[in-house]
């Protein structure tokens, strides 16, 4: 699997949008963008994930570059709940390389 | 609520002791995962079921025991555990090892 990169750490302010990065400079053509985050000691919550198109749902937006080799997660209007760690993940739908691997993610704190 | 529960949702026990962990989901999916999640460490893939056939073991001691009767519920056995072995353990489960995977909550275990 393509490895990610992700900043430790980010702050936003409560009702602004949240632009978390990510680099995945050698994902494949085949291998897709996930989001998860994790809030304190709960289980991974599945946000979004997408292939070369934008994508968009109730949580969040997805920019994927063109050359596909960063992403952006948005969360248009952060609330104190946001509060979490992010996690971007790539992988692929094939057979062997389909795992989950989670790295150290980002932990974003949403300031009242 | 993702679909996916767990209990208990904490554990305490001895080094001799043995308990099970339990799993269950409500989705309808095919696949399920047992994840461990360490203190400052990421989560780790432990074991995949496929269609109630075990499809990966990453290297997991045996004091570590899955079991998966039908596509609903997944069981970790433990015995004799270590007081290293004290983590969130995740299950998760998705339609087929390739699709989004969707987590439950964790039970916190802690060996004495």
């Amino acid at each position: 699997d393509a490895k990610t990169t992700q900043p430790t750490s980010m702050d936003c302010a409560e009702g602004r949008a949240a632009n978390l990065p990510c680099n995945h400079s050698t994902i494949s053509g085949n291998e897709y963008v996930y989001w998860y985050r994790q809030i304190h000691s709960q289980g991974p919550q599945y946000i979004i994930h997408g292939l070369k198109n934008n994508e968009t749902n109730e949580m969040a937006s997805l920019i994927i570059t063109e050359d596909r080799k960063s992403s952006t997660l948005i969360l248009p209007h952060a609330t104190l709940r946001d509060t979490a760690v992010y996690y971007c993940i790539v992988r692929g739908l094939n057979f062997g390389n389909e795992k989950l691997t989670f790295g150290t993610g980002t932990r974003l704190t949403i300031i009242p | 609520e993702t679909g996916v529960t767990q209990t208990p949702r904490h554990l305490v026990m001895g080094m001799t002791n043995k308990k099970s962990l339990k799993c269950e989901q409500h989705l309808g999916h095919n696949a399920m995962y047992w994840y461990k999640q360490s203190a400052k460490k990421p989560l780790e893939l432990m074991f995949v079921y496929s269609l109630e056939e075990r499809v990966e073991n990453n290297s997991v001691p045996s004091r570590f025991s899955p079991e998966c009767p039908n596509s609903s519920h997944l069981f970790l056995h433990l015995h004799t555990l270590q007081p290293e072995d004290s983590a969130l353990y995740l299950c998760a489960s998705s339609q087929e090892p390739k699709d989004t995977q969707y987590f439950g909550p964790g039970t916190r275990l802690t060996v004495l």
